[in-house]
């Protein structure tokens, strides 16, 4: 298995931009977790999906940040516009019933 | 106070010795402990889960549930140099949306542990 898969890698804007994350979980999982990972604030929950559907969005930051999952083998983290203050590393985790999460590479955003 | 805390270390060993590394809980109805391993620049690595009160061996770890002084911990035996990362404890606290129990994942914020040669 390939594991979860993201991308890009690395990801450079200026302030304003939009930015989109993508996600691919492990096929078969169906749970879908996007995190945030700063020094400050260690790892933080965003958002997760069961089947596709968005559970609890609590800790999206703000308007600015949206999620969707299309579909069980895709999704998508967008912010928009970007500040310097969400430069952080941005993690996607999947799994099945909802535990045991694997964790894919990260997008490292940087926002100046 | 935070939900899952642990002492952010650093906390140093030599190799060869026992790492013990520690975490508490706020959330009585947590019932589900996971141990995450964080390399430098990497992704977090699901090492240990624990769902029972008591331990659970795997190798050189060790996983420790007491639920009654809601606290878990982790032992590394026989330390490795290797082993030097960030070490996260994570809790399943039960929540309520729409009629539909559901599990959050909630991490603490990590202890370093370095072992020396």
């Amino acid at each position: 298995d390939a594991g979860v898969i993201q991308s890009p890698r690395h990801e450079v804007t200026e302030m304003g931009q939009e930015v989109t994350l993508r996600c691919k979980p492990i096929s078969g999982h169906d749970y879908l977790f996007w995190y945030r990972q700063t020094m400050m604030r260690g790892l933080e929950l965003l958002i997760y999906f069961n089947n596709n559907v968005p559970i609890d969005d609590s800790g999206m930051p703000e308007d600015r940040f949206s999620a969707k999952m299309p579909n069980a083998s895709f999704s998508t983290l967008k912010i928009q516009p970007s500040e310097p203050r969400d430069s952080a590393v941005y993690f996607c985790a999947s799994s099945l019933l909802g535990f045991g999460q694997y964790f894919g590479p990260g997008t490292r955003l940087t926002v100046t | 106070q935070k939900e899952v805390e642990q002492n952010s270390g650093p906390l140093s060993v030599p190799e060869g010795a026992i790492a013990s590394l520690n975490c508490t809980y706020s959330d009585r109805g947590s019932q589900s402990f996971f141990w995450y391993r964080q390399y430098s620049g990497k992704s977090p690595e699901l090492i240990m889960s624990i769902y029972s009160n008591g331990d659970k061996e795997d190798g050189r770890f060790t996983a420790q549930l007491n639920k009654a002084s809601q606290y878990v911990s982790l032992l590394i035996r026989d330390s490795q140099p290797s082993d030097s990362a960030t070490y996260l404890c994570a809790a399943v606290e039960v929540r309520n949306a729409g009629g539909t129990s559901y599990g959050k994942l909630t991490f603490g914020q990590g202890t370093i542990l370095t072992v020396h040669p």
